[in-house]
């Protein structure tokens, strides 16, 4: 069984460029996280999704969003980059319903110059 | 709000050794208790989980945990340490209440001596 994946492995912007990043989750689950692992700041919760819809939100700008797409996949757009969005950002998928543990895809590094 | 506190960001073990690595917990209810693994360049990879019945929870490559309701723990042990487990360990707590998220301690950089 494939596992969550992530596009790109990489990405490279410039402070106040636009980023896209996409997310596949496992075949079965409906649910998806999205979490940014910077240097110095550890892990954080940014969005959940579910059955296309945002159910939570961590404590990030509006410049943070995303959406789900009919076949479960997700994308995460941070608009207006500045230096300090630079992390590594992981999506995670799980069943639908709270007592599942969530599943992590290999994260894509993103990097503002 | 839910926090979690992992005590010492590096442990460094001996090959063949005990590995102990502690988190304590905050939160108004008792939460779901996980922990997961990075190694360099990876996503995360879970170990074990709790979230009811029997306390004792054994996990992935050797590694169990306890949850202990009166202190607020869940310790992560491996009897016997070996050179593979060389990694970052995050202990994580998720609480319905709060969306399903995943708070997670700082992270515990494990590593091993031949």
């Amino acid at each position: 069984e494939a596992g969550v994946t992530q596009s790109p492995t990489h990405l490279i912007k410039t402070r106040g460029q636009q980023a896209t990043l996409r997310c596949s989750p496992i075949s079965g689950h409906t649910s998806v996280y999205w979490y940014q692992q910077a240097l110095g700041l550890g892990l954080q919760f940014l969005l959940w999704y579910d059955e296309g819809e945002e159910r939570n939100r961590g404590n990030f700008p509006p410049r943070f969003s995303g959406r789900q797409f009919p076949n479960y996949s997700s994308e995460l757009n941070v608009n207006a980059l500045e230096l300090e969005d630079s992390a590594l950002y992981l999506c995670a998928s799980s069943p639908r319903g709270y007592s599942y543990e969530q599943y992590f895809g290999p994260g894509t590094r993103l990097t503002v110059t | 709000a839910q926090s979690v506190t992992q005590l010492g960001s590096h442990v460094s073990v001996s090959e063949g050794a005990l590995v102990l690595l502690r988190c304590n917990y905050s939160s108004s209810v008792p939460p779901y208790l996980f922990w997961y693994v990075q190694y360099p360049n990876q996503g995360l990879q879970l170990l074990l989980k709790y979230t009811t019945g029997a306390t004792l929870v054994k996990g992935i490559n050797g590694f169990e945990a306890e949850f202990k309701k009166s202190e607020t723990s869940f310790h992560l042990t491996k009897p016997s340490a070996h050179m593979s487990d060389a990694a970052e360990y995050f202990c994580a707590v998720s609480l319905k209440a709060a969306g399903n998220k995943l708070t997670f301690g700082g992270g515990t950089r494990v590593l091993v001596k031949p």
